[in-house]
């Protein structure tokens, strides 16, 4: 059964550094995903992805996020200044077309910035 | 606003003991309804949703519109099953694409 991969699974920065994360989501999948679940608090959406842009983003994903899909399989986001509150399993998650198609998740990043 | 409550943190229960995971959602809409299951160092898997109506591992839920609740259920719980279980709300033909998730509920099943 296809997966959607994450690497690295886990990512140690220093605060103010930039980190991008890396998401291959399954080949004929739609729409993209981006979560985070900070150490023992809900997973919590960051952004959503589809035809090329954004399609929703949450309250969390400000000025410092971005996220691309620079070819047809790679789907990354990019924290430009990593703060120490970011650190959190990141969840990449993807889902074929259909209002009510499931999310299929990746294994996480785990980011911690020190 | 989309908002997905779980109230219990954490369910121990003994084996063979019926298990019922709460969950309560607030939307204005149409929602579609899922649970998620993470295994310890595994990734969230999908369940069950509720338009499936379907039973998996032996677990079942049921959308109750009147009480805003998708309470999962399995009669006769394993040891198997100990996980932590996410209730998520997506907003279905209303076109919003992002899923809520709820806090998670770990169940442990003792033996």
């Amino acid at each position: 059964e296809p997966e959607v991969t994450q690497t690295p699974s886990h990512q140690v920065t220093q605060m103010g550094q930039e980190v991008i994360l890396r998401c291959v989501p399954i080949s004929n999948h739609l729409y993209f995903y981006w979560y985070r679940q900070i150490l023992g608090q809900k997973v919590e959406f960051l952004v959503s992805f589809y035809n090329n842009e954004i399609s929703e983003k949450s309250e969390i994903f400000d000025d410092q996020f971005s996220v691309e899909r620079p070819d047809g399989s790679n789907f990354t986001l990019k924290i430009r200044s990593t703060k120490l509150e970011d650190s959190a399993m990141y969840f990449c998650a993807s889902r074929f077309a259909g209002y009510n198609s499931p999310l299929h998740f990746g294994n996480g990043t785990r980011l911690t910035v020190t | 606003a989309q908002r997905v409550t779980q109230p219990e943190k954490l369910l121990s229960v003994f084996k063979g003991a019926p298990v019922e995971l709460k969950c309560n959602y607030s939307y204005s809409g149409s929602p579609e309804l899922f649970w998620y299951v993470q295994y310890s160092r595994q990734r969230l898997q999908l369940l069950l949703r509720h338009i499936s109506r379907e039973s998996i591992k032996g677990f079942t839920a049921d959308l109750n519109k009147g009480e805003t609740s998708f309470h999962l259920k399995k009669p006769f719980a394993q040891e198997e099953d100990s996980a932590m279980y996410y209730c998520a709300l997506s907003g279905g033909a209303s076109g919003t694409y992002k899923y809520i998730f709820g806090t998670g509920t770990r169940l442990k099943v003792l033996a």
